[in-house]
């Protein structure tokens, strides 16, 4: 099926650096969403944007709604050890239709 | 609120068996989605629930179905296990209602592993 092309895949960063990652797609989105995983539990929404250009925040991390509507940026700032997980971003075309998600990016902070 | 529950946590079966995972949803949310996470091919959509009835279907094979329950929750079944069925599923619930900013915003809950030997 149809997925997001999510980069990087994995990053290794000093405790304290920003941190940045993105998705792009081939499609136009109305709906893109941001989530973290820890090892063994289900992912945990962190944002969600609606709206080209959309700019939001959620304490250290910021995502963008792209303005071509096919792309999003995720930012991290000051990362901290907690920040360890993978992040994915998930895009819904319209309405009620199913969440597709990108393949993560495995972020790992060195103390 | 109560978040997302699915049992088991984890699950052994062996290949030809048949297994069948439940979720309960957030309260007052309608709509529930089935996911399968492997290393090699991430979150893959299997199904949607939206009031008792599948609104969308990935591509899975019939092996693997669900339904839901008047009460919203769910349950997913899969027959003659495959070795390469096993991952964690996630389900995933929502309000599920057409428009509305936060009405497709999905909350997943822990995730069923189950491993097939």
């Amino acid at each position: 099926g149809q997925q997001l092309n999510q980069s990087p895949q994995s990053m290794f960063i000093q405790e304290g650096e920003d941190v940045s990652m993105n998705c792009t797609s081939s499609s136009i989105f109305n709906t893109w969403l941001w989530y973290k995983q820890d090892p063994g539990e289900g992912p945990v929404l962190l944002i969600a944007l609606y709206k080209a250009g959309e700019l939001t925040s959620n304490g250290r991390l910021t995502a963008q709604f792209g303005i071509t509507r096919k792309d999003s940026f995720l930012n991290i700032s000051a990362s901290i050890p907690s920040d360890v997980g993978i992040y994915f971003c998930a895009g819904q075309t319209s309405g009620n239709t199913p969440l597709v998600f990108g393949k993560g990016t495995r972020l790992s902070v060195i103390a | 609120k109560a978040g997302v529950t699915q049992t088991p946590r984890y699950l052994i079966k062996t290949r030809g068996q048949q297994v069948t995972l439940s979720c309960s949803p957030i309260s007052g949310h309608r709509s529930v989605s089935w996911y399968q996470q492997t290393p090699g091919q991430g979150l893959q959509f299997l199904f949607e629930y939206f009031s008792e009835t599948q609104r969308n279907k990935g591509n899975f094979p019939g092996r693997f179905s669900g339904r839901q329950f008047s009460n919203s929750r769910s349950e997913m079944n899969v027959s003659t296990l495959e070795l390469g069925d096993s991952a964690l599923y996630l389900c995933a619930s929502s309000l599920g209602l057409t428009g509305g900013r936060s009405s497709n915003e999905q909350f997943f809950g822990p995730g069923t592993r189950l491993t097939v030997l």
